[in-house]
């Protein structure tokens, strides 16, 4: 079966640090570029940041450059989102989401079911 | 606010079909054949319903097809049943500095 699962969602203070992981299974996950997609309580989708098969690129959405960071470990089948100096703006549901085509970017045909970070003093 | 313009809600009855408009510009819409849709029940993951304008991924009902017009793509549903009530956002590639835009998504009500 296909699925990814993430973690690490937790409640973190304002300036504060997290990193999230999210475990795949199912497919030949070194084929496919992976994306983290968020969703803020009651609001809709935001990409957040996309990471190439091989992990040597990266891209990320202009309000999330500088503090978030994507990276995967390809023998262990993991996506990972590091995000630091955190805000309250940052309280979202994160999801991993992978590519559908191996070879172009395209869609995101599956999903994870979410972790969520909720960041409050 | 998001960079696509999507309805906030659309209704129908069973059985009828309904249409959700996702307009962006020359910029992302407009000018990549790039499109998906995506179906969001409460609690749940989103699903993929529709890539690249009109595609349909294995094991998606045909009542479900895409279109794109200029600056605006389209999500069909035909015969609707309860089962389709949820909510429905769309994407699209913007290029190499923006990368992906979503809309902010359409709340569809079967009556």
């Amino acid at each position: 079966e296909v699925q990814q699962v993430e973690s690490g969602g937790v409640v973190g203070q304002p300036g504060g640090s997290l990193r999230l992981s999210c475990a795949a299974s199912g497919f030949t996950f070194d084929d496919y570029t992976m994306h983290w997609v968020r969703q803020a309580p009651g609001k809709g989708l935001e990409w957040v940041s996309l990471i190439s098969w091989d992990g040597t690129t990266t891209y990320y959405a202009d309000s999330m450059k500088g503090r978030f960071t994507i990276s995967r470990d390809n023998r262990k089948n993991s996506l990972y989102l590091q995000i630091n100096s955190l805000r309250s703006e940052d309280t979202a549901l994160y999801y991993c989401a992978k590519e559908e085509d191996g070879n172009k970017l395209n869609a995101f045909d599956i999903w994870g079911q979410g972790t969520m970070v909720t960041v409050s003093s | 606010q998001s960079a696509l313009t999507q309805p906030a809600s659309v209704s129908g009855s069973p059985g009828q079909s309904i249409t959700i408009s996702c307009t962006g510009t020359s910029s992302d819409v407009g000018t990549y054949n790039v499109v998906s849709w995506y179906q969001q029940h409460p609690g749940k993951a989103p699903k993929l319903m529709i890539y690249e304008v009109t595609k349909r991924p294995a094991g998606v009902s045909n009542r479900f097809s895409g279109s794109k017009s200029g600056n605006t793509a389209s999500l069909t549903i035909s015969g609707l049943q309860a089962e389709d009530e949820a909510d429905y956002y769309c994407c699209s590639y913007a290029g190499i500095n923006t990368y992906w835009v979503f809309g902010g998504g359409t709340k569809l009500t079967v009556l």
